[in-house]
């Protein structure tokens, strides 16, 4: 089945830098990459998704990029704001369903 | 309909007993998956369902776990003879699906089992 890896764990930014998390993942026909934010107590919500035709998507603020040959795929927050401070989720679909890496937690302080 | 609603938010059960989640997603997702989120981890998948059939089912699924979905509309999972190693917040999800199957979803509030 589908594994995805996910780095680092933690993250811990000043307000204005930018945030970079990264993800691997196993199997080649993996097809579809969303990003979730969740934060505390409350449910995931996806925050921005990339296909596997497309090479990076970009929506404001937040950008991912994806490389089909190595297998991974990042997300890019520019401008951090402490309301960013959350946990980050990358997934990956390789079946029916997504597999979600561990998770990042990202600290944001003013 | 403004999400997908889970009920009930917080269920304290006494190991070994039975208990049951149920998960009402957006009327229009044909798709619904059963997720598992225990503390610092990421939701593992349990189950999924397209309308009315159960079409995955992650080894993690243990035969005292059951979901159903009967009218493709809301879904159940219960768990049977609860064990400590349940407690984890139960997360329900839906999604369309089509040709291009690759919608996100959208999670409910979750359901939290805490076994005593």
């Amino acid at each position: 089945g589908e594994n995805v890896e996910q780095h680092p764990s933690t993250l811990s930014v000043q307000e204005g830098d930018s945030a970079v998390i990264k993800c691997t993942y196993s199997d080649s026909a993996s097809n579809y990459f969303p990003w979730y934010k969740q934060e505390l107590g409350k449910r995931p919500q996806l925050i921005i998704d990339i296909r596997s035709n497309v090479g990076e998507k970009k929506d404001q603020r937040i950008a991912v990029t994806l490389n089909k040959t190595a297998k991974h795929f990042s997300l890019h927050i520019t401008e951090t704001q402490p309301e960013d401070s959350a946990v980050y989720f990358c997934a990956a679909r390789g079946g029916y369903a997504l597999n979600f890496g561990k998770g990042t937690s990202l600290l944001v302080t003013p | 309909d403004t999400g997908v609603s889970q009920n009930p938010r917080h269920k304290i059960t006494k190991r070994g007993q039975n208990v049951t989640f149920r998960c009402d997603p957006i009327s229009e997702h044909n798709r619904l998956y059963w997720y598992r989120q225990t503390l610092g981890q990421g939701p593992e998948f349990l189950t999924y369902f397209q309308n009315e059939a159960q079409l995955e089912k992650s080894r993690l699924l243990s035969d005292r776990f059951s979901a159903e979905r009967p009218k493709g509309s809301f879904s159940t999972l219960e768990i049977q003879r609860t064990e400590q190693g349940d407690s984890a917040m139960y997360l329900c999800a839906s999604s369309l699906g089509g040709i291009d199957d690759n919608y996100g979803y959208t999670f409910g509030s979750g359901t939290r089992l805490t076994v005593v």
